[in-house]
């Protein structure tokens, strides 16, 4: 089946660095990818919507110059939290739709662990 | 807003029950509702999903049971099993937009 791939699965980062995520789709074209964040014990909150070859759309109340979204190409986006502080800790989910298909399935990686020290 | 309910909680059942979890939207735009189940420390999976012209669907032990008038839906687990113990989420999209809004959970524990 589809596979989305999200590395680092866990990462440590002190208070005012950057530190990116990616996300791939492994097996498939993805025009469009999904970032999303979970803090324990709650369900996932939209961040963004990632498009390749343009601009994130950002939901509201997320900082876009905080949270940078890039979508080089079909198969890669990323997030990179800049000036991380300790409440940027969180697990940070990317999620991917075929654009080969016409269907609604999206996938969705693996997650990745923040932790800011 | 939440755009779409999910209830309850949390639900603990015994090895072979049924746990039911219950959702409800709003928006009657949405014409896609999947199910996924998330273990700790991982990503959601998709665990199944119906369309609103159906008003059941199987797969497996997993039913989905859809009511369009009431604009709620369900999830049932047949036989449930220790290894079904996970949180579960609702959600929802519509056809002309990828996103997906998701419910708030529910953490189930199967005991044997």
């Amino acid at each position: 089946g589809a596979v989305v791939s999200q590395h680092p699965s866990r990462v440590i980062c002190k208070s005012g660095t950057s530190v990116k995520i990616e996300c791939r789709s492994l097996d498939f074209q993805a025009t469009t990818m999904f970032w999303y964040r979970q803090f324990p014990k709650q369900s996932l909150m939209l961040m963004a919507t990632s498009n390749e070859g343009s601009k994130a759309t950002y939901e509201q109340g997320v900082e876009k110059d905080k949270f940078l979204i890039n979508h080089a190409s079909l198969t890669l986006s990323t997030l990179t939290v800049t000036s991380a502080h300790p409440e940027d800790s969180s697990f940070y989910i990317c999620s991917a739709r075929d654009a080969g298909t016409t269907g609604n399935t999206i996938y969705f990686g693996e997650g990745s662990w923040l932790t800011v020290v | 807003q939440q755009q779409v309910k999910q209830s309850p909680q949390s639900l603990i059942v015994q090895k072979g029950g049924i746990p039911i979890i219950n959702c409800a939207y709003e928006n009657t735009a949405f014409d896609y509702f999947p199910w996924y189940q998330q273990f700790p420390g991982k990503g959601p999976a998709l665990l199944i999903a119906i369309r609103p012209d159906v008003s059941e669907k199987k797969e497996g032990r997993f039913t989905i049971s859809f009511n369009k008038s009431a604009k709620q839906f369900s999830l049932h687990i047949m036989d449930s099993q220790p290894g079904d113990s996970a949180t579960y989420f609702c959600a929802a999209k519509s056809g002309g937009y990828q996103k997906v809004t998701f419910g708030t959970g529910t953490k189930l524990q199967v005991i044997p």
